[in-house]
């Protein structure tokens, strides 16, 4: 168990549809960091949280959104569902100011249909 | 980011040493060398990271050349267990900068 919690593991939706992914970061750390896999493409970053506010983003597309509870818990919202957004989505936390890189959660498996 | 290139795959028997060779010939001087390990759709694992000198942890040891141009991600005594996809990454070591993931090195630890 790394300590990051990723909620639910697997997802089965039809296209055209919203879900919601949650993450709950390792107890401490302020930052949360999503990406997805595809089976196509690699680790893809595509937002990045710290302490509830957005520090960067990367290739997330416009039917996506994320935010950051002052729980520090995180959601990523996937709307109008595509079959291409299939795909594994990660998320990782870690402290600000350390150097040891992030933990990732086990991830979630969507499969759009 | 200074972008890496490492061989798309490699075979290693069990129990060997196993040398994963990594180049970063644009690296900055501010910028570390990462290593990462993804077991088979498992989220990506933290490995070891240096700046200049060599490092060592439980894991893995990592020998990092002198003009820094390339490194060497080395596990002492492969089981089964460490097949995965191994990534190489170099970043500037604050924690609000992503990690950018390459195409990494798949291990396969044979028996």
């Amino acid at each position: 168990d790394s300590g990051v919690t990723q909620t639910p593991k697997h997802l089965i939706t039809a296209t055209g549809q919203r879900v919601t992914l949650r993450c709950s970061p390792r107890s401490g750390d302020l930052s949360v960091y999503w990406y997805q896999q595809s089976l196509d493409q690699g680790l893809q970053f595509l937002i990045q949280y710290y302490n509830g506010e957005e520090r960067a983003k990367g290739n997330i597309l416009e039917r996506f959104s994320a935010q950051q509870f002052p729980d520090l818990h995180s959601e990523l919202n996937l709307s109008s569902l595509e079959l291409g957004d299939s795909a594994l989505y990660f998320c990782a936390s870690s402290v600000d100011g350390a150097e040891n890189g992030y933990t990732f959660g086990s991830g979630t498996r969507l499969t759009v249909v | 980011d200074a972008k890496t290139t490492q061989p798309p795959s490699m075979d290693c028997a069990e129990g060997r040493a196993a040398n994963l060779p990594c180049n970063h010939s644009t690296i900055s001087g501010n910028e570390y060398v990462y290593w990462y390990r993804q077991i088979h759709s498992q989220g990506p694992q933290y490995i070891i990271h240096g700046l200049k000198n060599n490092e060592t942890n439980e894991m893995a040891s990592l020998i990092i050349t002198e003009d820094r141009k390339s490194s060497t991600l080395i596990l002492p005594h492969a089981t089964l267990r460490d097949t995965a996809v191994y990534y190489c990454i170099v970043r500037v070591a604050i924690n609000d900068y992503k990690l950018s993931f390459g195409a990494g090195t798949t291990v396969t630890v044979r028996a």
